[in-house]
């Protein structure tokens, strides 16, 4: 039974630039939220998608985005990239919008120089 | 806005001490959640906690959902090397809602 997937794992981008991450959930899973996770800080809520549709949304600006696939897989894009924007970026699926436990993916690293 | 208060931010014990960490919140919770962190790796889902006053072991560990709602504490007994590691707690104020996560502690086992 294969559990959260991401990927890739790390990827380097240029200020100013736009990124693409991506998240398979675990197997029977059809929630995922986004999370970023800055060095020595715990995860931070973006976003949580479910049946499509963004469904919860933390304190993050429009440069952040995602989207849910019909397969429950997610992206998660950000535009006009910014050194602050360098950290873990973590996914985590659950069972059910009204979900009781997340599990993660391994995250992938951004750096943004 | 919620926020979750974990100290201090490190933690020192020699191996096969037992050792506390506790969670608290200026806000109620319906949901604790315990995660073990690894350097470079997601968080696992070690404990999760669901009613008021539960007491709740997973091997080793044990954690409380406090009286209050607004704490959570989390023991790991006869710790091993294998307990290094960064311990978040994690809570949602209700159905719908949001994980908030702490800023986490480090824990260091000296064997």
């Amino acid at each position: 039974d294969a559990g959260v997937t991401q990927s890739p794992t790390h990827l380097i981008k240029t200020r100013g630039q736009q990124v693409t991450l991506r998240c398979s959930p675990k197997s029977g899973h059809d929630t995922v939220s986004w999370y970023q996770q800055a060095l020595g800080q715990g995860p931070q809520f973006i976003f949580q998608y479910y049946e499509e549709e963004e469904r919860q949304r933390g304190n993050f600006p429009d440069r952040f985005s995602g989207h849910q696939f019909p397969n429950y897989s997610s992206e998660l894009n950000v535009n006009a990239l910014l050194l602050g924007d360098s950290a873990l970026y973590l996914c985590a699926s659950s069972l059910g919008f009204d979900y009781t436990e997340a599990f993660f993916g391994q995250g992938t690293r951004l750096t943004v120089v | 806005g919620q926020q979750l208060n974990q100290s201090p931010q490190s933690m020192f014990i020699q191996e096969g001490e037992d050792v506390s960490m506790n969670c608290t919140s200026s806000s109620i919770f319906n949901t604790w959640l315990w995660y073990k962190q690894d350097p470079g790796e997601g968080p696992v889902l070690l404990i999760a906690l669901y009613k008021a006053g539960e007491l709740t072991s997973n091997g080793r560990l044990t954690a409380q959902f406090g009286i209050t709602r607004k704490d959570s504490f989390l023991n790991i007994s006869a710790s091993i090397p294998s307990d290094v590691g960064i311990y978040f707690c994690a809570g949602r104020a209700g159905a719908n809602s949001k994980l908030t996560f702490g800023k986490g502690i480090t824990l260091s086992v000296r064997p």
